[in-house]
């Protein structure tokens, strides 16, 4: 099956400070979808980025399809933006979300 | 007005008890799904619902069976519950097979 491959698998920032998270895929994909698990364990869709860029707020992803891998950007940092961010992509041909181990991210104050 | 929702939010049994969980979406989709996560965070899908009817099912053990009674509700039965049951199920909807997933808050499950 696919291969999804997230890095860092675990990040500390000082508040303030951006940082860049990536996600590689092994195999072509219809989906791809960014969440953040927040410490009380909800997911919450951060964007649906199969291919191109987005933008929300701080938080802006890419996506390069051709070349297989997505980045998602954190910038000025909040504490409140820390948690677990999965990436979760659906394989060409299939039709459930398979995902990435996470990069776990502790902002400190 | 919750997109999808799960009841309950927590769960904690003996082993060997049935227990079910449920799951609603009020977003019009037509797939839903079921998800587990373990432990260590890892997330990987059990069951995938398409208008009612079953479209994938992972390798999971008899003892869980899916039950869509219409499109908006998915509910997940487990029987004779294990120790290795423990995790938290998360349930998902999505207009299409591709289309962005949209989860619920999950499900803790603990096993005694």
């Amino acid at each position: 099956g696919i291969q999804v491959e997230q890095s860092p698998p675990d990040l500390i920032l000082q508040e303030g400070a951006n940082s860049t998270l990536r996600c590689n895929f092994s195999d072509s994909v219809n989906n791809l979808q960014w969440f953040h698990q927040n410490p009380w364990g909800q997911l919450i869709n951060l964007f649906y980025i199969p291919s191109g860029t987005k933008q929300n707020g701080r938080l802006s992803a890419t996506t390069v399809a051709t070349e297989r891998y997505s980045l998602l950007y954190i910038s000025s940092s909040q504490t409140t933006d820390s948690g677990v961010y999965f990436c979760a992509v659906v394989p060409s041909g299939y039709s459930t979300l398979t995902f990435g181990k996470g990069t776990m991210l502790l902002v400190s104050p | 007005d919750t997109a999808v929702s799960q009841t309950p939010k927590y769960l904690v049994t003996q082993m060997g008890n049935d227990k079910s969980i449920k799951c609603e979406q009020n977003l019009g989709h037509d797939t839903m799904y079921w998800y587990k996560q373990d432990s260590k965070k890892f997330l990987k899908i059990m069951f995938s619902y398409n208008n009612k009817e079953l479209i994938i099912n992972e390798t999971v053990p008899n003892r869980f069976s899916p039950k869509s009674p219409d499109k908006a509700h998915l509910n997940l039965h487990i029987n004779s519950l294990e120790l290795g049951d423990s995790a938290v199920y998360f349930c998902a909807s999505s207009q299409d097979r591709v289309n962005t997933q949209y989860f619920g808050p999950g499900t803790r499950l603990t096993v005694l």
